[in-house]
């Protein structure tokens, strides 16, 4: 049963750069799907953040795409998250999902427990 | 792109039945039949309800149902029970990318 777990700093000053890493276990990283960060800031609803796929394309949503970087390391079956220039407004649990692309059908299927970000000095 | 538009709450008795809806456009839920939805338990991950507007994964209760008709998804949630209060979110799919809506917290009075 394939799992995925988030790891990071739970804090990040202003400005800086939020550096986060999804493992996958219990399966491929390299498997027909796309593999996906979402956020949600306290209190509020879930935001895509962009996508990857083994090859390593990649889609950014386009309110985050000139911040976002997603890599993927195959060798280490996990895949990463980097958001630049982060202020207040990025304070968020960060998710990583499978999908949305899962071969023919569309969803996220499989969530990380998610981690808590703050931004702060 | 834009967020989907849902309802802010809901509620319902226990045994009645809810319907949630998700509004969108012809770009996204309107033109494609990948509208999913999720359920998100206070302090949990998101949890999958429904994928391709009307699919229940395995495990899924079938008192949860979903459809599409024109531009609007809608989740609807048969024989209510307490452990159904949470918060609903329907996502669509649109020219690559994903989007969700804002979220709807049902309560089971």
């Amino acid at each position: 049963q394939v799992q995925l777990q988030e790891s990071g700093p739970g804090l990040v000053k202003p400005s800086g750069t939020l550096s986060l890493t999804c493992a996958v276990s219990g399966g491929s990283i390299s498997s027909t799907n796309w593999w996906s960060w979402v956020r949600q800031p306290p209190g509020r609803g879930l935001e895509w953040i962009g996508q990857i796929y083994h090859s390593g394309s990649t889609n950014y949503s386009p309110s985050l795409k000139s911040r976002v970087t997603i890599s993927v390391d195959k060798s280490k079956n996990q895949f990463s998250l980097k958001l630049t220039s982060v202020t207040a407004a990025d304070t968020a649990v960060y998710y990583c999902a499978r999908g949305p692309f899962l071969g023919a059908l569309y969803a996220f299927d499989i969530w990380g427990q998610g981690t808590m970000i703050t931004v702060s000095s | 792109q834009s967020a989907l538009t849902q309802p802010a709450s809901v509620s319902g008795s226990p045994g009645q039945s809810i319907t949630i809806s998700c509004t969108g456009t012809s770009d996204d839920v309107g033109g494609y039949n990948y509208v999913s939805w999720y359920q998100q338990h206070p302090g949990k991950a998101p949890k999958l309800m429904i994928y391709d507007v009307a699919y229940r994964p395995s495990g899924v209760s079938n008192r949860f149902s979903g459809s599409k008709s024109g531009n609007t998804a809608s989740l609807t949630i048969s024989g209510l029970q307490a452990e159904d209060e949470a918060d609903y979110y329907c996502c669509s799919y649109t020219s690559s990318l994903a989007v969700f809506g804002g979220g709807t917290k049902l309560t089971v009075l």
